[in-house]
């Protein structure tokens, strides 16, 4: 039972790269969100799926897309990196009755 | 939206003595407060929670404490030792489906 996991776990991007976070649970829990960590700022939620199939917007969802690809997976795309999307990202997925389960993160630099 | 404000952003403790943080929030429908301990280069892991309908929890050297009519909950430790060392995050939500956190307190712990 691996929990929560995200790749990768560290990436450097230049500005205007894309690329895609993704992250996996095995916990059969419906939903999933993905937030960003920033110091002084605590964790912000950026997008959420409640469900496969349906994905909303959190706090700070620009520059951002989402897919729920299936119950297991939710993954992040920054379609073009900004210096501003640099950043710690952490997935989640909720579980009974109320815990949410954290990925390792993923580091990322944007030049 | 909610709001989440948390109090001290640092705090440096002796080893033995306790610890208090505090936390406000905005919306009065919340009804969720749980608090995560996020260790350096770690991911946030939930270590106690508590319920609108209830003013106090306790497990073992941690306890939390519920104020609504102030809006207001506090994480407390005692008898602190070094491995309580770390960043510690409250939140707030309506059930536990979408969290606001505070920005967080970093605890050091003194031997």
């Amino acid at each position: 039972n691996a929990g929560v996991t995200q790749t990768p776990k560290f990436q450097v991007l230049k500005t205007g790269q894309s690329m895609t976070l993704q992250c996996a649970q095995d916990m059969n829990h419906n939903s999933m969100y993905w937030y960003r960590q920033d110091p002084g700022m605590g964790l912000r939620l950026i997008y959420y799926s409640a469900s496969e199939g349906t994905t909303d917007k959190g706090e700070v969802p620009n520059g951002y897309n989402v897919s729920r690809l299936n119950k297991r997976e939710f993954s992040l795309r920054l379609e073009s990196a900004a210096p501003s999307q640099t950043s710690v990202y952490f997935c989640a997925s909720l579980g009974p009755p109320d815990e949410q389960f954290f990925g390792p993160g993923t580091r990322l630099t944007v030049l | 939206g909610e709001n989440v404000e948390q109090h001290p952003s640092t705090l440096s403790v002796q080893e033995g003595d306790s610890a208090v943080i505090k936390c406000t929030y905005s919306d009065s429908a919340s009804n969720y407060f749980p608090w995560y301990k996020q260790e350096l280069g770690k991911r946030p892991q939930l270590i106690i929670d508590i319920r609108s309908n209830v003013g106090e929890k306790k497990d073992q050297r941690i306890a939390v404490t519920l104020n609504k009519t102030a809006k207001h909950f506090s994480l407390h430790i005692t008898e602190t030792q070094p491995e309580d060392s770390a960043v510690y995050f409250c939140a707030a939500s309506k059930g536990g489906y979408k969290l606001s956190f505070g920005a967080g307190t970093t605890v050091t712990v003194r031997a």
